[in-house]
């Protein structure tokens, strides 16, 4: 049973416009969410993240949002940048659970100069 | 932001004989280590969280006696795959959590990229 869906492989825009990556849940004990940006043969790297008590965070081009009641988190990305071309994973972690982050199946973004 | 090596980054080995990985916190203590497993086009399968001075905890359907995690301080931990198979062929990333309780940020390293002949 996988508790963390990435329901599109990918997702292709122009430069310049807004990308949204979707993410949705299963777990209610989930109570933190973060944004993983991979490159190929590379470990992930932090993007961004929320509590479960928020329903926004921004920082610079990224925003998050959370919908708890809908289980379903997005990230934006505006405007986007060929460099954002990567693997984004979703994650999701719940205090009980010491933190352990489990991992969506991840979406292929790439932007198009 | 924090570094995290691995080392080695790449590792062909013949099937039967043994791999060590090594993870170090290069400018931080990090007492929690996690191991992920990533299958081509997948995503990160968490193995074990690897808590320094005490035994790693695995997750269910990873075989412990194989993949063995030692921590012996605050900033290493170690993976080896023990008479790897090319079943074990993968790619292995692990990551420090940094201060911040059970919610601080993962710092993860580059990658092992393992291949088993």
């Amino acid at each position: 049973d996988q508790q963390v869906k990435q329901n599109s492989p990918s997702l292709s825009v122009q430069e310049g416009r807004i990308s949204i990556l979707n993410c949705d849940y299963t777990n209610s004990m989930f109570d933190y969410f973060l944004w993983y940006k991979k490159y190929p043969a590379e470990g992930p790297t932090f993007l961004i993240s929320i509590s479960s008590i928020k329903d926004k965070n921004e920082d610079g081009r990224f925003t998050v949002f959370l919908n708890k009641s809908a289980k379903h988190l997005s990230l934006h990305i505006v405007p986007s940048q060929p460099g954002d071309s990567a693997v984004y994973f979703c994650a999701a972690s719940a205090k009980a659970n010491a933190g352990k982050s489990t991992f969506g199946d991840g979406t292929t973004l790439t932007v198009k100069p | 932001g924090a570094v995290v090596s691995q080392h080695p980054s790449w590792v062909i080995c013949k099937s039967g004989t043994s791999v060590k990985i090594e993870c170090r916190s290069l400018d931080f203590q990090a007492t929690t280590m996690f191991w992920y497993r990533q299958f081509p086009k997948q995503s990160l399968m968490l193995m074990a969280t690897s808590n320094e001075g005490s035994k790693a905890t695995y997750e269910q359907g990873v075989e412990k006696d194989k993949f063995l995690i030692n921590h012996a301080s605050l900033t290493l931990s170690t993976l080896t795959v023990t008479s790897a198979h090319p079943e074990d062929s993968s790619f292995y990333i692990c990551s420090a959590r940094g201060p911040g309780g059970p919610f601080g940020e993962q710092f993860f390293g580059p990658g092992t990229r393992l291949t088993v002949l």
